[in-house]
Parts: C-alpha cells; structure tokens; sequence
C-alpha cells in the first residue's frame, strides 16, 4: 500500500519567516496530494490541494510543490502569523484497483510553532 | 449547509465493552470515510463507504466495523474494546471521487 513520509516533526519559525514542509509517497499512481491544518481540539481543514498534473499551486501565503518523478511534494508558508501554529497533515490519494475508489494514506504531521 | 457531524463529541467506555459512533455527512454527500487519530499513528485510515457498501477497508481487526443508512448517515461500531482503541475517531465526507474530504469533530473515545 502507499506510503507518506513527512518531515520535519515539529517546526518552529519566527513570525514572518518561511515555513516548508515536506513529504514524500511510494506509490507512482497517486494522483492527488491534500494539505489539512489541525488547531488544538478542532477538526482537520483542508487548506491547500494539488492534483498530480500540476506542478505547483498558490493560495495566497500558502504554496505547494508536486514533484512527481521524485515522489514528493511540500508545503511553504511565506510571512508566517501566530495563527498559522497547527498541525499540518499532508495526504495522497491512492486509486483502489478493481473497486472503483480512491484511499487516502496521511503523514505523522507537522507540529508549526510560529513565535511572535 | 451544514458540516460533517459526529455524535457523540466524547465518550468513556471500559474494557470489554462495545461501542457504536454515528457520523452525518454534509448534504449530498455520499461518500464517507473513517479514521483513528492517535499522537502516536497519526491518522489512519478505518474504512470508507459509498451508497450502503464498503469500498475500502484499512489495516484493522475486525472488531471494528461500519455501515452506512440509505441516507448516507453511517456508524462505526467497535466491539471488545481495548486500552488501546483509545482516540480520536473522525469521519469525513466527500461528494464525488475527485472532491475533497471534509472532516467532522471526531468523537474522543476513552477507555478505562
């Protein structure tokens, strides 16, 4: 089965500086690739999305990369806030062979800390 | 419209015992995935239905299992519980194979 790596486990950053993260995945026929933020005690939000014939994807401070012969993609946050601090959770969906569905395989998360 | 809903938000339960969650995806959707979230494992992935039948099934015993009503509402019942099923269980619903998940608040289950 898929899959994903991520790093790093924790991240501290000082506000306005960058934050990336990043993942890696084995399964060559993922073709979707999810970020969700989680705050303390709330449900995981997506954020950001990239589909495997894209290569990269803006969303105001937030970006991510799709690099699909080295099996990774990475998340960037530019001019990081306080409230950026969460839980990040990047995802790749897998097609089901023979049922017609798709599975969607999670990294451990990223614990940001933005530091005012 | 309303979000995924999960009921209930918290529950204690002992050794041995069952337990049955319930999960109200978002309108129209009739896609609806579980998960085990622990700060161990992270998120992982439980089983997912699709119009009453089971799709996809991840790696877990087989005291844990679902089911979906015709109106896309499904339960995830775990029998014989364990210390270890400790966690946050999330549901998340999605409307089509090419859309997003959208999770809902999940039910902290606790075992004493």
């Amino acid at each position: 089965g898929e899959n994903v790596e991520q790093h790093p486990s924790t991240l501290s950053v000082q506000e306005g500086d960058s934050a990336v993260i990043k993942c890696t995945y084995s399964d060559s026929a993922s073709n979707y690739f999810p970020w969700y933020k989680q705050e303390l005690g709330k449900r995981p939000q997506l954020i950001i999305d990239i589909r495997s014939n894209v290569g990269e994807k803006k969303d105001q401070r937030i970006a991510v990369t799709l690099n699909k012969t080295a099996k990774h993609f990475s998340l960037h946050i530019t001019e990081t806030q306080p409230e950026d601090s969460a839980v990040y959770f990047c995802a790749a969906r897998t097609p089901n062979s023979g049922a017609g569905s798709y599975q969607l395989t999670f990294g451990k998360g990223t614990k940001l800390s933005v530091i005012p | 419209k309303a979000g995924v809903t999960q009921t209930p938000r918290y529950l204690i339960k002992t050794r041995g015992q069952q337990v049955t969650l319930s999960c109200s995806p978002i309108s129209g959707h009739r896609s609806v995935s579980w998960y085990q979230q622990t700060p161990g494992q992270g998120l992982q992935f439980l089983f997912e239905y699709f119009s009453e039948t089971q799709r996809n099934k991840g790696n877990f015993p087989g005291r844990f299992s679902g089911r979906q009503f015709s109106n896309s509402r499904s339960e995830m019942n775990v029998s014989t519980l364990e210390l270890g099923d400790s966690a946050l269980y999330l549901c998340a619903s999605r409307v089509g194979e090419d859309q997003p998940q959208h999770f809902g608040d999940g039910t902290r289950l606790s075992i004493l």
